[in-house]
């Protein structure tokens, strides 16, 4: 079984540049979450996929976007970047909503860099 | 929003010590959970409390889901060197069909051999 990976592990942006993160979620789970975590804080939550669409999102602008895909991967896609937008970026995969809470795995995550 | 207070924010403590921690929250949450986070990858489920007053132990470890279901505390007995590492507290909020966790700031653990 495979577990939740992320791609890139360290990422290097300017101001104003865009990125995109990717995740794979543990197979056979639908549900994707994704994670701000600053350096010395908890992680928060930007956004949740189930099924291809968007279900749920936490207090992030616009700017910060996401897909997945039929194989539930996920992608999260953030604009215009800003220096408060260096974080750590977790995944986190599961199999269905409320009820797979137990089962939720976390990706090790991708570092962005924004100078 | 919601927001976690999570206790204390660092410590650091001799092999074979009791550690507590504590989490407080304004909002009150149907599901408390515990984290331990280690450098380099994502957070790691060790404890889900489901109800109020639910008392859980996995191993050394016990938590304890409050009466008022604004707060939470984890224990963890006879602390081991491999038990470094930071540890959140989160609440499970759904709604509409979605749930998102609210974590705390972290405590994190130094264990002393």
């Amino acid at each position: 079984e495979t577990g939740v990976t992320q791609s890139p592990t360290h990422l290097i942006k300017t101001r104003g540049q865009q990125v995109t993160l990717r995740c794979s979620s543990q197979s056979g789970h639908n549900t994707v979450s994704w994670y701000q975590q600053a350096l010395g804080q908890g992680p928060q939550f930007i956004f949740q996929y189930y099924r291809e669409e968007e279900n749920g999102r936490g207090n992030f602008p616009p700017r910060f976007s996401g897909l997945q895909f039929p194989n539930y991967s996920s992608e999260l896609n953030v604009n215009a970047l800003e220096l408060d937008d260096s974080a750590l970026y977790l995944c986190a995969s599961s199999l269905g909503l409320a009820g797979g809470i137990n089962e939720q795995f976390f990706g090790p995550g991708t570092r962005l860099t924004v100078l | 929003g919601q927001q976690l207070n999570q206790s204390p924010q660092s410590m650091f403590i001799q092999e074979g010590e009791d550690v507590s921690m504590n989490c407080t929250s304004s909002s009150i949450f149907n599901t408390w959970l515990w984290y331990k986070q280690d450098p380099g990858e994502g957070p790691v489920l060790l404890i889900a409390l489901y109800k109020a007053g639910e008392l859980t132990s996995n191993g050394r470890l016990t938590a304890q889901f409050g009466i008022t279901r604004k707060d939470s505390f984890l224990n963890i007995s006879a602390s081991i060197p491999s038990d470094v590492g930071i540890y959140f507290c989160a609440g499970l909020y759904s709604g509409a069909g979605s749930y998102q966790l609210t974590f705390g700031k972290g405590t994190k653990l130094s264990v002393i051999p």
